[in-house]
């Protein structure tokens, strides 16, 4: 049973306009939440967290916005650039046994941007 | 070196063959994590060290065998594999893993191919 869903594998967008990629998660005891970004034959690179007191986040064209009712979270990318195309992870995490924490990943959207 | 290093970055062996995969952390981390990448697969977390002790093991076979000496190399000694368990695999680390939400940093990773 998947903790964390990203339902769209991919998503293709324009640029210069907004990006948004959508992620569920079904553990109300989830406190933080991660977008991590992915190019091909890299490893993932940290993009923007938000924790689960605070329904927005901003850093410079991105933001994350997080809907704990529907427990939903949304990345939006403003304005979207070629050099955003990537697979975008989320990743949930709270606490678990002995303190330490883990993080739960959905599967990945693939973002392209289109010139 | 800067970062997370991981090598070899690409593996070929046989499902008779006995290697290892490696990781070195640059960034002055207790924690250090290996997880599998397979296609259409969320990533899965399989072993944690935690001040160079192992806090996670998430059932993972034993022909797959961490280890850790110290907090800045980690590594990944694998014996008789199976064809299913190519995938790529990917080394991280982080300040610790009781951190506020445990960002991560990743490796480029290693892509192993079990003929």
């Amino acid at each position: 049973d998947q903790q964390v869903k990203q339902n769209s594998p991919s998503l293709s967008v324009q640029e210069g306009r907004i990006s948004i990629l959508n992620c569920d998660y079904t553990n109300s005891m989830f406190d933080y939440f991660l977008w991590y970004k992915k190019y091909p034959a890299e490893g993932p690179t940290f993009l923007i967290s938000i924790s689960s007191i605070k329904d927005k986040n901003e850093d410079g064209r991105f933001t994350v916005f997080l809907n704990k009712s529907a427990k939903h979270l949304s990345l939006h990318i403003v304005p979207s650039q070629p050099g955003d195309s990537a697979v975008y992870f989320c990743a949930a995490t709270r606490f678990g046994a002995g303190n330490n924490r883990k993080l739960i990943w959905g599967l990945g959207t693939s973002l392209a941007v289109n010139p | 070196e800067t970062g997370v290093t991981q090598t070899p970055r690409h593996l070929v062996m046989g499902m008779t063959n006995k290697k290892s995969l490696k990781c070195e952390q640059h960034l002055g981390h207790n924690a250090m994590y290996w997880y599998k990448q397979s296609a259409k697969k969320p990533l899965e977390l399989m072993f944690v060290y935690n001040f160079k002790e192992q806090t996670e093991n998430n059932s993972v076979p034993s022909r797959f065998s961490p280890e850790c000496p110290n907090s800045s190399h980690l590594f990944l000694h694998l014996h008789t594999l199976q064809p299913e368990d190519s995938a790529l695999y990917l080394c991280a680390s982080s300040q610790g893993q009781w951190s506020s939400y445990n960002e991560q940093f990743f490796g480029p990773g290693t892509r192993l191919t079990v003929l």
